[in-house]
């Protein structure tokens, strides 16, 4: 079955670096590829996705970017606000026709940002 | 839509105590999730259904778990006998058929004595 890994596990960054995580994936059916972010105490929400028929997506501060071949795929932030500090998890899954295969997270990423 | 809708919220048992979770997905939703949330293990997908159907329960940590879903509207994640190791936030999510996001109910944190 598909295996997410994520690095690293905890990141601290100044205010206005920038940050950016990776993520490996196993299966190579896996087309899409979400990340969400969970703030303290509240629920893994969604920030940005890629599918595999594009190599980059961005938007704002947050841009994603994907290299099937490698199975590697990274979430970048830029300008960094204190706002951005929480847990940072990329997912792999398969679209199929009508549906999505099940969605497996990566261990997640812990992102401080420094005021 | 009010969202995905879990319950209890919060849930304190004592060990051997049959523990029941809810959650209504969102209406059209037709996939519906229970992932367990620890620091140690992360988001880990214990089993997950399509038109109310379990497909893949491997996550299902062993006998003592089970989950029903009845109907489109409700799903239960039962634990039976609960056990201290059992501690956890337990999250339901449907998910979108149309654009594959999934959303996430405000989570049951159960402590088990």
């Amino acid at each position: 079955g598909e295996n997410v890994e994520q690095h690293p596990s905890t990141l601290s960054v100044q205010e206005g670096d920038s940050a950016v995580i990776k993520c490996t994936y196993s299966d190579s059916a896996s087309n899409y590829f979400p990340w969400y972010k969970q703030e303290l105490g509240k629920r893994p929400q969604l920030i940005i996705d890629i599918r595999s028929n594009v190599g980059e997506k961005k938007d704002q501060r947050i841009a994603v970017t994907l290299n099937k071949t490698a199975k590697h795929f990274s979430l970048h932030i830029t300008e960094t606000q204190p706002e951005d500090s929480a847990v940072y998890f990329c997912a792999a899954s398969m679209r199929r026709e009508t549906s999505y295969d099940k969605v497996i997270f990566g261990p997640g990423t812990s992102l401080s940002v420094i005021p | 839509d009010a969202g995905v809708i879990q319950s209890p919220r919060h849930e304190v048992t004592e060990m051997g105590q049959e523990v029941t979770l809810r959650c209504k997905p969102i209406s059209g939703h037709n996939s519906l999730f229970w992932y367990r949330q620890t620091m140690m293990r992360g988001l880990e997908l214990l089993i997950y259904f399509n038109n109310n159907v379990p497909i893949d329960d491997s996550g299902m940590p062993e006998d003592r778990f089970s989950a029903k879903m009845p109907n489109a509207s409700f799903s239960t994640l039962k634990i039976q006998p609960s056990e201290p190791r059992d501690s956890a936030v337990y999250f339901c999510a449907s998910l979108s058929p149309r654009t594959g996001e999934l959303f996430f109910g405000e989570g049951s944190r159960l402590t088990v004595l």
